[in-house]
């Protein structure tokens, strides 16, 4: 079933400027999260994961926040790209012992010029 | 050259045929998975597997089946069965249980008329 949601099937970002996509979850005891990026024709690519022990991560251009208290992920990309733009999807594990991912339906990303 | 493949991008059947799409993956992972998205929507797990020789059915297995023989290889038949199997098909690995980022397949294209 649908655990994980996220909050904007689209979000329009201007180049240059940071993005932030949201997703909700609501089984408080997952315990690891993921975001994906796919696009047009490809396989998802993983971006970032996190662990529900950490609330922040940080890579390349681009930050995961996880806020376990309202069950809240978001991923900040900063100083979005032309090549930036693809469908974003957040996942969880839902239990520690099991190999399965959630997955929301995903956020479409599209960058103005 | 590591990752995971899948073939063929496109595949075309007439309705009432069973068909198999390829998996292979070199990066020695445990876990393997088959996952469904159609237009628009998320990923729907059909099957996984955790280990060579097992496999559990995910959401939507009915009209599916697949085999883990080899630790490289999980191919997934589409039968007869499946009602709507027209759809966009994704494979992925995860190395094991304390390492669950799944990476996925470039996926195949089904088209069944």
């Amino acid at each position: 079933g649908e655990n994980v949601g996220l909050h904007l099937p689209t979000l329009s970002v201007q180049e240059g400027d940071n993005s932030i996509i949201n997703c909700a979850y609501s089984n408080s005891a997952s315990d690891y999260f993921i975001w994906y990026k796919q696009e047009s024709g490809k396989g998802p690519q993983f971006i970032i994961d996190i662990r529900s022990n950490m609330d922040k991560r940080q890579g390349q251009r681009v930050t995961v926040l996880l806020n376990k208290t309202v069950k809240h992920l978001s991923l900040q990309i900063a100083a979005t790209q032309p090549g930036d733009s693809a469908v974003y999807f957040c996942a969880e594990n839902l239990r520690s012992n099991d190999y399965k991912l959630s997955f929301g339906a995903g956020t479409t990303v599209t960058v103005r010029a | 050259d590591g990752g995971i493949t899948q073939s063929p991008k496109y595949l075309f059947r007439k309705e009432g045929q069973n068909v198999t799409l390829s998996c292979e993956q070199n990066l020695n992972h445990d876990a393997m998975y088959w996952y469904r998205q159609d237009p628009g929507q998320g990923l729907r797990l059909i099957y996984y597997s955790q280990i060579v020789n097992d496999f559990q059915k995910g959401d939507i297995a009915e009209g599916y089946s697949v085999s883990r023989e080899k630790k490289e290889s999980f191919p997934l038949t589409v039968t007869s069965a499946q009602k709507n199997p027209t759809a966009f098909y994704l494979c992925a690995s995860s190395p094991g249980l304390d390492h669950n980022e799944q990476y996925f397949g470039p996926g195949t294209r089904l088209t069944v008329t």
